[in-house]
Parts: C-alpha cells; structure tokens; sequence
C-alpha cells in the first residue's frame, strides 16, 4: 500500500516568510511524529501525534513552530518567520501502535532552506 | 537521560567484505534498541529492533544485531555488504516512556 508522503518535497524560502509543510501519513495509522534532520544536529525528535489525545510538543525548538493534525490523519508543520538555522529535512512518520517501540514509517522528507 | 552514540562517522568498506558499525547507549532503564537505514533522497526504513528476548536480532537485507547490556551497545553487522548498501544508517533508543533518540549517523561507504 501507499507509504508516508510528504509534500513539497523541496521548499526554498526567504528569511522572515512563514512555510508550512504537510504530511499524509499511512491510512490508519493513529501516531504520527515530525523530525528534523539539520547537519549540526542530526535528527530531532519535534512533535508526537497519537489518536485524539493532546501532542506532545516538547521537542519543538521555538514558538515560531507549530503543527496540527486534522480529522486524525493529515498533518501540516508550521514554521513562522523562518530563520536561516531552520534550514534541515522535516520528516514524518507514522506508526499503527500507541507505543514508541512500535515501528515508525518515514516518509522521503521536505527539504526547507531558508535564504 | 538517554543518549544513543555512534562511534563512526564513516565506514568504508569493500563490496563483499563484512561491517561493523559500532552503538552504544546509556540509560537506567529498559531500553528498547533499533537500527534505521537511510538512502539518498529517501525517508528512514527499519533495518531491525531489540525490544526483549534473544539479543541477537536478525533484520532485513542480511543485517543483524547484537545487545550487549553489559557494554551498553547495540552494533550492528552484515557479513557480506553490496554497493547497494551505502547508505546512511541510525541507531536508536527508547526507554520506557520517553521518546525515541537517535543516534549521530554511520555512513556505510561500499566500493567496488
């Protein structure tokens, strides 16, 4: 079946402009989780998606970022006034089970950079 | 808190020959261990998982793994590597009730 699709696949932006980047995750998967993947720091663990319940946002690394699910299955990465050190591969994943050793499934990523 | 460390940066490695790529991890607590592979221009894809029971784990593409809990590593090996196996591969952790990390990265560099 359709795997984790990820659009757009390339984003170039300028400094200051808001970006935002969506996800469709595996058709009933209830998890889902956004990373960003930057040189410096390897792959970050930024927002976590299960079922109805609250995200967890705790690893989001400002306010200028944001991210929503909607009717439980899509999800769009909101990133407000983009700052050059936004630049890195945003991916996502999803996973059928409610536990975090349950497998993820990544999709091919969005590559953001920020000019 | 739980940190998951890659050794190498970069393997390279001759077609046919074996590799090692080195994890080692640090936590209190049970943790579960998985191996991740990624080629250019593409997401992660699971090569492998330790959650409990025999510590060696057999994965897809002839990958297998061994946990080590008295080392705290997870390496990762594969007998006989293809071109096709360069790539970038993840090792990461996850202890109970805390979120997946990952670890820095191990390219595997396959020459012919």
């Amino acid at each position: 079946g359709a795997g984790v699709s990820q659009s757009p696949s390339n984003k170039v932006t300028e400094k200051g402009k808001d970006v935002e980047l969506r996800c469709d995750p595996i058709s009933g998967h209830t998890a889902l989780y956004w990373y960003r993947q930057s040189l410096g720091q390897g792959l970050e663990f930024l927002i976590y998606f299960q079922g109805n319940s609250a995200p967890d946002k705790s690893g989001l690394p400002s306010d200028r970022f944001s991210a929503e699910r909607t009717g439980g299955s899509v999800s769009t990465l909101t990133i407000q006034r983009t700052q050059q050190e936004d630049s890195a591969v945003y991916l996502c994943a999803s996973s059928s089970g409610t536990s975090w050793r349950d497998t993820q499934y990544f999709g091919p990523g969005t590559r953001l950079t920020v000019l | 808190a739980q940190s998951v460390t890659q050794l190498d940066s970069q393997v390279p490695v001759f077609e046919e020959a074996p590799v090692e790529l080195r994890c080692n991890y640090s936590s209190s607590v049970s943790v579960y261990l998985f191996w991740y592979v990624q080629y250019p221009n593409q997401g992660l894809q699971l090569l492998l998982k330790y959650l409990s029971g025999s510590t060696l784990v057999k994965g897809i593409n002839g990958f297998e793994a061994e946990f080590n809990k008295s080392q705290t590593s997870f390496h990762l090996r594969k007998p006989s590597v293809h071109i096709s196996d360069t790539a970038e591969h993840f090792c990461a952790g996850q202890a109970a009730g805390n979120k997946l990390t990952f670890g820095g990265g191990t390219r595997v560099l396959v020459k012919p």
